[in-house]
């Protein structure tokens, strides 16, 4: 199975910085990746799929990239309601394997 | 819009069985796949497992197979997981996700979550 690792698992950083998550897979996936954030005792919320394609309504501070092992989730001036956990998955087949989660705090 | 309202909360024992459901409302249920993904406290999102309810075929992650089974009833737009042989560690909260397409994709909605307890 792909396994898909995720890093940071955590970061804290200052309101207005720039954040950067990456998510690796241990084999190619094309661009069937997909960014979901996870507010505390929220449901997750998708945030983009296809690496790069933002999900309506997503605030356009956010961005993906990447494609076959490689992929990036972007937030390029953190806000205070950006505090959550973010998890990369993959979707090319199954299993469709979340990533370990990357903690995003305020510093 | 559609929604995914899940069973209530559930206390076992370990070694005993447990069944959540998943019931669609408000929109088409056949034509997605759906996945089961749990939470266990203070953890990550772990895939379990889907069916594709248009051909009723499943995909179980490997650490699930043999005490993981996923059906989907068309008629009633209900998906169910059941997982027997409980421990201690499963103790989680269970989400159902449909997938955005027929075939296995991202998520576009999540069911309401249900807890499930383990322990003696």
């Amino acid at each position: 199975d792909i396994q898909m690792t995720q890093s940071p698992s955590s970061l804290s950083v200052s309101v207005g910085d720039r954040v950067t998550i990456t998510c690796r897979a241990s084999q190619g996936i094309s661009n069937s990746l997909a960014w979901y954030q996870q507010k505390p005792g929220t449901l997750p919320r998708l945030l983009i799929y296809a690496a790069s394609t933002l999900q309506s309504g997503v605030p356009s501070r956010f961005s993906g990239s990447g494609s076959g092992t490689d992929f990036t989730l972007t937030i390029s001036s953190l806000q205070p309601e950006d505090v959550a956990t973010y998890y990369c998955q993959k979707y090319n087949s199954a299993p469709l394997t979340f990533g370990g989660g990357t903690k995003v705090e305020i510093k | 819009q559609v929604q995914l309202v899940q069973s209530g909360a559930e206390v076992r024992k370990p070694g005993s069985s447990v069944k959540v459901s998943c019931k669609a409302s408000g929109g088409p249920f056949s034509s997605h796949a759906v996945s089961w993904v749990r939470q266990a406290p203070g953890q990550g999102l772990e895939w379990m497992g889907g069916i594709i309810g248009m051909f009723g075929t499943t995909s179980y992650a490997q650490k699930f197979q043999g005490r993981l089974t996923i059906t989907a009833d068309e008629i009633t737009s209900t998906a169910y997981m059941e997982l027997s042989s409980l421990r201690s560690e499963d103790t989680a909260v269970y989400y159902c996700a449909r997938g955005k397409y027929y075939y296995y994709s991202y998520v576009d909605v999540w069911g309401s979550g249900t807890r499930v307890t383990v322990s003696s």
